[in-house]
């Protein structure tokens, strides 16, 4: 699986559009971007994944560069209740490798 | 639907005890995994199960046993604990639809070992 690598910690305000990078310029072509978060100490939670399209669901939106070397979640509308660690996990398999991800703090 | 569920919550051993961590899924999911989290990292594959019957290791297989009972449970079984497998133990399951996997994690076991 590609290396990810993403910032330590982020604020946003409450609100606002929290933007959370993530490179991962090793990946295949056939490895898809995920996206989970951590709330406080709870099991991880799956967010939204993608391969090379951009992909919006209910909780966020996936921009994926066009050469597939980075990409960026967006949470639209931040909430306190967002306040959570962040993973991208690049993938081909059914196997996922967490990192260390990105401790994103939502300001009130 | 309880989802993916875990017993126990808590758990304290001496070192060289042994004990077996449970885990349930009611999805009808082929795929269940054993993952490990220490303070401040992300979570590590211990082993995993694609299907009934079949299991294979992961990151960090050392010390550790598992058994898919069935296609809803995934134990796995420390048989003599050491310090180092203070952690916290995650189970979670997928049903793998294509490109489509969407891991559900149950809510942790917090082992500690003195």
């Amino acid at each position: 699986d590609a290396k990810t690598t993403q910032p330590p910690s982020m604020d946003c305000a409450e609100g606002r559009a929290a933007n959370l990078p993530c490179n991962h310029s090793t990946i295949s072509g056939n490895e898809y971007v995920y996206w989970y978060r951590q709330i406080h100490s709870q099991g991880p939670q799956y967010i939204i994944h993608g391969l090379k399209n951009n992909e919006t669901n209910e909780m966020a939106s996936l921009i994926i560069t066009e050469d597939r070397k980075s990409s960026t979640l967006i949470l639209p509308h931040a909430t306190l209740r967002d306040t959570a660690v962040y993973y991208c996990i690049v993938t081909g398999n059914e196997k996922l490798t967490f990192g260390t991800g990105t401790r994103l703090t939502i300001i009130p | 639907n309880a989802g993916v569920t875990q017993t126990p919550k808590f758990q304290v051993l001496k070192t060289g005890q042994s004990m077996t961590l449970q885990c349930a899924q009611d999805m009808n999911h082929n795929s269940m995994y054993w993952y490990r989290q220490d303070p401040g990292m992300g979570l590590r594959l211990i082993y995993y199960s694609a299907s009934e019957g079949t299991t294979d290791k992961g990151e960090v297989p050392n010390g550790y046993n598992v058994s898919r009972l069935n296609k809803r449970e995934f134990s796995l079984r420390l048989e003599s604990a050491a310090p180092s497998q203070t952690s916290v133990y995650f189970c979670a399951s997928t049903r793998l639809a294509g490109s489509y996997n969407e891991q559900f994690f149950g809510p942790g076991t917090r082992l500690t070992v003195l």
